[in-house]
């Protein structure tokens, strides 16, 4: 089953505007991670955070995670109509095979 | 480095045939694993491998077999193919070293089953 749940399933914004994912998880994590994929492409690895940190910088990407809420958000500053794609989350949980397991997805798309 | 790559891109099949998905990196990673994606379901690991000789099951396993002889191939066979099988198909590797999560994908197989 799946262990990341994003939300929300779709979004839609202007260029320039910011978008926010979240995702919400359910046992305790060694790592999160977003993912994101353009249509009808595989997925690219974008950010991780480690469940010892809270907050996360990579260019215009800030992500963000509550250990004590189990949820971690996405946010991405002055979207462009580029960054259309789907955004998915992933959780590493503690011990175990250390292969993500990911969630359904937000599709984002931003308008020009 | 051409990455994780993936044969076929397409494919088509009849109910009850069997085929090979490749896929092949060339990035000397030990963990492989792969995923069928679905309309809504995101990704759903299907079988894993943690370096050669050694695999072990994911969350949707049945139907599929895999194996791992060497380190830069991990083929997934479909015994007898299903419609439910219909699916894209996406393998992924990543390094083993403390630091490294981060999961490659190919560029995916898109399987219809008729």
């Amino acid at each position: 089953s799946q262990q990341g749940e994003e939300d929300p399933q779709a979004l839609s914004i202007q260029e320039g505007e910011n978008a926010t994912m979240n995702c919400s998880y359910k046992t305790s994590i060694n790592n999160l991670q977003w993912y994101r994929q353009n249509s009808g492409r595989g997925l690219v690895h974008l950010i991780l955070i480690r469940s010892n940190e809270r907050e996360k910088h990579s260019g215009r990407l800030r992500v963000t995670l509550d250990t004590s809420k189990k949820s971690s958000s996405l946010l991405i500053t002055a979207s462009r109509a580029a960054d259309t794609a789907s955004y998915f989350c992933a959780t590493v949980s503690s011990g175990g095979s250390y292969i993500p397991t990911f969630g359904r997805g937000t599709s984002l798309i931003v308008h020009p | 480095n051409a990455g994780v790559t993936q044969t076929p891109k397409f494919q088509v099949l009849k109910t009850g045939q069997s085929m090979t998905l490749q896929c092949a990196q060339d990035m000397n990673h030990e963990y492989m694993s792969w995923y069928r994606q679905d309309p809504g379901m995101g990704l759903r690991l299907i079988h894993y491998s943690v370096g050669a000789g050694i695999t072990d099951q994911g969350e949707v396993p049945n139907g599929y077999n895999v194996s791992r002889s060497t380190t830069e191939d991990f083929p997934l066979r479909l015994l007898s193919a299903a419609p439910s099988q219909t699916s894209v198909y996406f393998c992924a590797s990543r390094d083993t070293g403390a630091s490294s999560y981060e999961q490659y994908f190919g560029p995916g197989t898109r399987l219809t089953v008729t």
